[in-house]
């Protein structure tokens, strides 16, 4: 059961372009939205992350847009980099479940100079 | 990835062999989890630890068993390899509450032939 709905699966971008990616989730409980960046044959990296009592959270070039309402939130990657260019994960997880993530089913970002 | 490491990278083992993947962590988090990567599912959690001999079933866990006798480190054992269980097998650590954010190992790449 797929309780994580991530998209698009691939996305190209010029070089100083916007990138978006959307994810939705199914579980109401969930209180804890991360993003998570993986290069090739590495290991998943947290990016940034957000808590449903807020609907933006800013770091650097990369921010989180949360609507609760919809059950719906994404990534807005501002001036996007050919260093950008990487896998992206959203996930989601219940505090009283460990902390257990479940994973959206990623994103394949590329960046064109 | 610093704090936690993965044993083998890389193994290459026959149909209904026995296989063991290690993850080793120095941070003396709680939560270690073993998830597995796919092209087109994400990652998917197998099997998760919330102490020292306490360990629980994630939404892929047949075929898998687990053991986690030490904090630092957390087995993952194949007990029969199968074609499908060909994938890139990560291992994560977790503080849990409040810092979910999880820390990634660098992936073993297993094949099964």
């Amino acid at each position: 059961q797929q309780q994580v709905k991530q998209s698009p699966q691939s996305l190209i971008v010029q070089k100083g372009g916007i990138s978006i990616i959307n994810c939705a989730y199914e579980n109401t409980a969930f209180d804890y939205f991360p993003w998570y960046q993986q290069f090739p044959g590495k290991g998943p990296a947290l990016l940034i992350a957000i808590r449903p009592d807020v609907s933006e959270k800013k770091e650097g070039r990369f921010t989180i847009s949360f609507n609760k309402s919809a059950k719906q939130f994404s990534l807005h990657i501002m001036d996007s980099q050919p260093g950008d260019s990487a896998t992206y994960f959203c996930a989601a997880s219940r505090g009283n479940q460990g902390g257990k993530l479940i994973f959206g089913q990623g994103t394949e970002l590329s960046v064109k100079p | 990835d610093a704090g936690i490491t993965q044993s083998p990278r890389h193994k290459v083992t026959e149909t209904g062999t026995p296989v063991t993947l290690r993850c080793h962590q120095t941070e003396n988090h709680r939560y270690m989890y073993w998830y597995r990567q796919d092209p087109g599912h994400g990652l998917r959690l197998i099997h998760y630890s919330y102490g020292v001999k306490d360990t629980d079933k994630g939404e892929v866990s047949d075929g898998y068993s687990v053991s986690r006798s030490k904090t630092e480190d957390f087995l993952l054992t194949l007990e029969s390899a199968t074609s499908s269980q060909t994938s890139v097998y990560f291992c994560a650590i977790s503080q849990g509450w409040p810092n979910y954010g999880y820390t990634f190992g660098s992936g073993t790449r297993l094949t099964v032939v």
